[in-house]
């Protein structure tokens, strides 16, 4: 069984340029997350997908992130425009219905702002 | 006060000794409990996961709850080089997002 992928697995963007991050869940997973780690910092939680909707958006930093999931499969988040603070990895998680969510992390996609 | 605790180490162990790895959470609510370890440029890698009070094992590792004490470890039997990481502390709150420790760091001496 295939696990999560990212793409692409790193991006080195300047300020103000826009960026588009993939996730591809394990397929069956109608839950998909993703989290960011900046330099220093814990994991942190932005959002969460059940299928096509938006569960959680609490962690969304601002308006500059658009999290997409058409259709309930892959997953994108965009970053326009892009500012030095967003550097970090982010990372896509998955995981079945169930009462216990255990989430299964992809590689991440480290993304550097210049 | 962090939502998760961990000390950031690093811990260092022998080979073949046990290494003890403690978290602690500040929200009563928390239900479900995880360990990931993670290579350094590499994603994390879940290796356990703790829903009631006491111990879980799973080959070398035993993760044990405390509800009560708001308490979660982590014990490595027999800990091997290939057991050097970081391993974080993650609790679940509400079934969905995972709030994380900012790990600690354990390293193997052979």
């Amino acid at each position: 069984e295939a696990g999560v992928t990212q793409f692409p697995s790193h991006s080195v963007i300047e300020k103000g340029q826009t960026v588009t991050l993939r996730c591809d869940p394990i397929s069956g997973h109608d839950n998909l997350y993703w989290y960011r780690r900046v330099m220093g910092k814990e994991i942190k939680f932005l959002l969460h997908f059940v299928k096509e909707s938006k569960q959680d958006e609490s962690g969304m930093p601002n308006n500059r992130f658009l999290a997409e999931r058409t259709g309930g499969t892959y997953s994108t988040l965009k970053v326009q425009p892009a500012e030095l603070e967003d550097s970090g990895v982010y990372f896509c998680a998955s995981s079945l219905q169930g009462q216990y969510y255990e989430q299964y992390f992809g590689p991440g996609t480290r993304l550097t702002v210049t | 006060q962090k939502e998760v605790e961990q000390n950031s180490g690093p811990l260092s162990v022998p080979e073949g000794a046990i290494a003890s790895l403690n978290c602690t959470y500040s929200d009563r609510v928390s239900q479900s409990f995880f360990w990931y370890r993670q290579y350094s440029g590499k994603s994390p890698e879940l290796i356990m996961s703790i829903y009631s009070n006491g111990d879980k094992e799973d080959g070398r590792f035993t993760a044990q709850l405390n509800k009560a004490s708001q308490y979660v470890s982590l014990l490595i039997r027999d800990s091997q080089p290939s057991d050097s990481a970081t391993y974080l502390c993650a609790v679940n709150k509400y079934g969905n997002k995972l709030v994380f420790g900012a790990g600690t760091i354990l390293r193997v001496k052979s």
